[in-house]
């Protein structure tokens, strides 16, 4: 099993639309947890830190769920800039970061 | 952004040569990691520095060596290039204290292993 697991998509969504990916963990002792951004043929960026409260940025709301292990990205309002890859990844031992494989998204005019 | 370098950006090899990435790195973090991309597998980590001359592998490490004798420098080298290794290679660098540090990504090296 992998330690971290997602969708791969694509997601194929209109503008406007609101989207959600969800992901999963493996490993319990998994200590900080992001969203990263990737642009085709580009190096991953982080959208965003994700903690246990849940946060908010702008369009963008993630949430972590530890007892059930997964982590969600929900992006409101979807823009055709928003078509990316969004990789999931987790920290172990406060340095070692695991990526999902992405989940692709594809914004509609 | 971070200041991150790679070197080369992209080339082009014969199999069985040796091949030598570097990642040069300006913001003095600690921590320094090498990936390699692949469609279907994500990012993978090969080797990652956690101080001068402090190294330790990672998930596919199999047919690579690092190098760093200075914090702002971790060199990759592919031993003996062989087309399994045809990738685009990600260096990264974290200032670490407890994974709440954000990893900056370098643009990215590709190689063609023919």
């Amino acid at each position: 099993r992998k330690e971290v697991e997602q969708d791969p998509g694509p997601f194929n969504v209109p503008e406007g639309a609101t989207v959600a990916f969800n992901c999963t963990y493996s490993n319990s002792a998994s200590q900080s947890f992001f969203w990263y951004r990737q642009d085709c043929r580009k190096e991953p960026k982080l959208l965003m830190s994700v903690y246990s409260s849940g946060n908010e940025d702008g369009r963008f709301t993630a949430q972590l769920n530890r007892a059930s292990q997964y982590i969600s990205l929900l992006i409101r309002d979807s823009k055709l800039s928003d078509s990316a890859t969004y990789l999931c990844v987790v920290t172990l031992r406060g340095y070692k970061y695991i990526f999902g494989t992405g989940t692709r998204l594809k914004v509609l005019a | 952004d971070a200041g991150i370098t790679q070197s080369p950006r992209h080339k082009v090899t014969e199999t069985g040569t040796p091949v030598t990435l570097r990642c040069h790195q300006t913001e003095n973090h600690r921590y320094m990691y090498w990936y390699r991309q692949d469609p279907g597998h994500g990012l993978r980590l090969i080797h990652y520095s956690y101080g001068v001359k402090d190294t330790d592998k990672g998930e596919v490490s199999d047919g690579y060596s690092v190098s760093r004798s200075k914090t702002e420098d971790f060199l990759l080298t592919l031993e003996s290039a062989t087309s399994s290794q045809t990738s685009v290679y990600f260096c990264a660098i974290s200032p670490g204290q407890g994974g709440t540090g954000e990893l900056f990504f370098g643009e990215g090296s590709r190689l063609t292993v023919l």
